[in-house]
């Protein structure tokens, strides 16, 4: 089955620490974001990337960073320097044509300690 | 700039009856998509319906329509004969052509559908 699969589906955070969270799709999709959801919010945008090896900031960057080493993968690190790092994420991947479709795996749901 | 309101925070209906959930989009770019998403309580976001700015027309697809409108700005969702699996929260979202691979969303429509 194609689609996007995010792991861990839990995970928590011990101050000080750095956790990743791993998305990998198999659909072939040029395009991967990462998205930050709070209770009763909308999603923001983290970071995307339309190609290998390359990725651009979204509007809350700070205190994140990734990578895109492959196509199919797009890992997101929470550092320590994100104060506030208790959210729900998701990722998602498209096309990256411009009436692209975005896809979403089924999110991390990541806690402080 | 691009932005999306959902001025509807939650909304309950009794099973069976229709339910509308609105969405204001504001853009300056004359090509743009509009999107709609359903979250159920899992948490993944479920493709609904993507619709471009050239195409005003309505669609009807089983229990769900759209009512896409440029002079409003409103790309309006209506459930019909809500079902409990109906529950979950709705979203509306956005991308323009100056920068397509950015998708702005609302802050959510949370729909309650009770038995």
């Amino acid at each position: 089955d194609g689609g996007i699969t995010q792991s861990p589906k839990y995970l928590f955070r011990k101050e000080g620490q750095n956790v990743t969270l791993s998305c990998e799709q198999n659909l072939n999709h040029d395009a991967m974001y990462w998205y930050r959801q709070d209770p009763g919010q909308g999603l923001r945008l983290i970071y995307y990337s339309q190609i290998v090896n390359d990725f651009q900031k979204g509007d809350i960057a700070e205190g994140y960073s990734v990578s895109r080493e492959k196509k199919e993968s797009f890992p997101l690190t929470v550092t320590s320097a994100q104060k506030n790092p208790t959210a729900f994420y998701l990722c998602a991947s498209s096309s990256g044509e411009a009436k692209n479709i975005q896809y979403f795996g089924a999110g991390t749901r990541l806690s402080v300690l | 700039a691009q932005k999306v309101t959902q001025a509807q925070t939650e909304i309950s209906v009794v099973e069976k009856e229709d339910v509308t959930l609105d969405c204001v989009y504001e853009t300056r770019d004359t090509t743009y998509y509009l999107f709609w998403y359903k979250q159920p309580p899992s948490g993944e976001l479920v493709f609904l319906i993507r619709r471009n700015s050239f195409d005003e027309q309505n669609e009807i697809s089983g229990r769900y329509s759209w009512n896409f409108q440029k002079s409003t700005s409103s790309f309006n969702f209506t459930i019909t004969a809500s079902q409990v699996v109906d529950s979950a929260v709705y979203f509306c979202a956005l991308s323009a052509r100056i920068h397509f691979n950015k998708f702005y969303f609302g802050s959510g429509t949370k729909l309650n559908v009770k038995p």
